[in-house]
């Protein structure tokens, strides 16, 4: 089955850290990808997602993330987090020809302490 | 735009009762989607909705049904509530031609069954 894996569960970062989550996916073919954000208490929202062209992907508030083909990853990254940036991740995909709906990972609780 | 909405944002039932989420979106969207969110289980899809008329079954449909009143409204039942359905329950809505099946999450719903 097709799906979507993200290795790290649990994430704890002191303030200016650098973060890279990560986020594998399985399916063959053209691929969209997401990641979501869902700050404490509130509801999923897009942080950046890739459909094609340029596979590094600029989101909000200074996030990144690169799609590599060969190795069926996309990783998000920020250079310097903040504390306001504690949150749950959600790396999502759908393979262009398959079901619209994506698939949605299990997601990483990143907690940074200021 | 107030894009998802749903209501209500708390509630408790006993088990075997019965209530109904409700969804409304305001983006014009064809489809939309209800998720359960669990503590490492990210979220899975329950029942969706393509467009105004139709449903289908997501991953985990047992113990619930659903009714896309018209094109902004898609409802959850629960008939006879259950322990484990304790969780916090997503609306979600897209569109195809914008964003290719990005989704708008509503604030959630969390229910807990006593």
């Amino acid at each position: 089955a097709q799906s979507v894996s993200q290795h790290n569960h649990h994430v704890i970062l002191s303030e200016a850290a650098s973060l890279e989550l990560g986020c594998n996916y399985s399916y063959g073919g053209t691929v969209n990808l997401f990641w979501y954000v869902q700050y404490p208490g509130q509801h999923l929202q897009l942080l950046l997602k890739y459909f094609s062209g340029d596979p590094l992907v600029k989101g909000i508030k200074g996030f990144e993330a690169e799609f590599i083909k060969s190795k069926f990853s996309f990783n998000l990254r920020k250079p310097s987090v903040q504390w306001s940036d504690t949150a749950e991740y959600f790396c999502a995909g759908r393979s262009s020809g398959g079901s619209y709906i994506p698939t949605f990972g299990r997601g990483t609780s990143l907690i940074v302490h200021p | 735009n107030a894009g998802v909405t749903q209501t209500p944002k708390f509630q408790v039932l006993k088990t075997g009762q019965s209530m109904t989420l409700q969804c409304a979106q305001d983006m014009n969207h064809n489809s939309m989607y209800w998720y359960r969110q669990d503590p490492g289980m990210g979220l899975r899809l329950i029942y969706y909705s393509a467009s105004e008329g139709t449903t289908d079954k997501g991953e985990v449909p047992n113990g619930y049904n659903v009714s896309r009143l018209n094109k902004r409204e898609f409802s959850l039942r629960l008939e006879s509530a259950a322990p484990s359905q304790t969780s916090v329950y997503f609306c979600a809505s897209s569109e195809a031609n914008q964003g290719g099946y990005e989704q708008y999450f509503g604030p959630g719903t969390r229910l807990t069954v006593t």
